[in-house]
């Protein structure tokens, strides 16, 4: 049963445009959670994360908003690049355990359109 | 500073052999993990040290896998016998808190 979902297995958004990206989770005990860059033939690299006692984290262009009443994560990218295209890998853990165990959704795919 | 560095980058070997991953992590990170992902679907975290000792390895699937991690530094995981649904992408990660990923051993079972 997977615990974090993500349920959009792609995306195609216009350049300049907002790319919205989904993520659900069904543990309440995730208290940290992130969101995953991954190129073709490379490794995921980390992008934003957030905890659950802010709502919203913002770098650049790129924002995250946690609504814990929903389980329900999203990641904004204003405005959206070519060079975004990209599989995105929501993540949660529970911050108080000690193994740091990462629980991965199955990505969402998005293509940004010149 | 260098990365995460995973060999071999691809790996085409037929059931019933055995193959040796190996990862190099991040110097100076103790926490070093090993995920996997199947088939498109979601990267499944395997298992996790601290230096040389296995934290969780709640993850493994079965005692085909066998993960060491001598000394503190390099990890690898052994698969014998390799069976078929043992391919997949084989993702190494190390940290002191936001995890650094290798760029993964495409495993193909035959």
């Amino acid at each position: 049963d997977q615990q974090v979902k993500q349920n959009s297995p792609s995306l195609s958004v216009q350049e300049g445009r907002i790319s919205i990206l989904n993520c659900d989770y069904t543990n309440s005990m995730f208290d940290y959670f992130l969101w995953y860059k991954k190129y073709p033939a490379e490794g995921p690299t980390f992008l934003i994360s957030i905890s659950s006692i802010k709502d919203k984290n913002e770098d650049g262009r790129f924002t995250v908003f946690l609504n814990k009443s929903a389980k329900h994560l999203s990641l904004h990218i204003v405005p959206s690049q070519p060079g975004d295209s990209a599989v995105y890998f929501c993540a949660a853990s529970p911050l108080m355990d000690s193994s740091y165990k990462l629980i991965f959704g199955s990505g969402t795919r998005l293509l940004v359109r010149p | 500073e260098a990365g995460v560095t995973q060999f071999p980058s691809h790996s085409v070997i037929e059931k019933g052999q055995t193959v040796t991953l190996r990862c190099d992590p991040i110097s100076g990170h103790d926490n070093l993990y090993w995920y996997r992902r199947v088939m498109g679907k979601e990267i499944k975290f395997l298992l996790h040290f601290v230096k040389e000792s296995k934290q969780d390895e709640s993850g493994m699937p079965n005692n085909r896998f066998l993960a060491e991690r001598t000394g503190g530094t390099y990890s690898t995981l052994k698969v014998q016998p390799a069976e078929l649904e043992d391919s997949g992408v084989y993702f190494c990660a190390s940290s002191p808190r936001d995890l650094s990923f290798g760029s993964g051993t495409q495993l193909s079972v035959l």
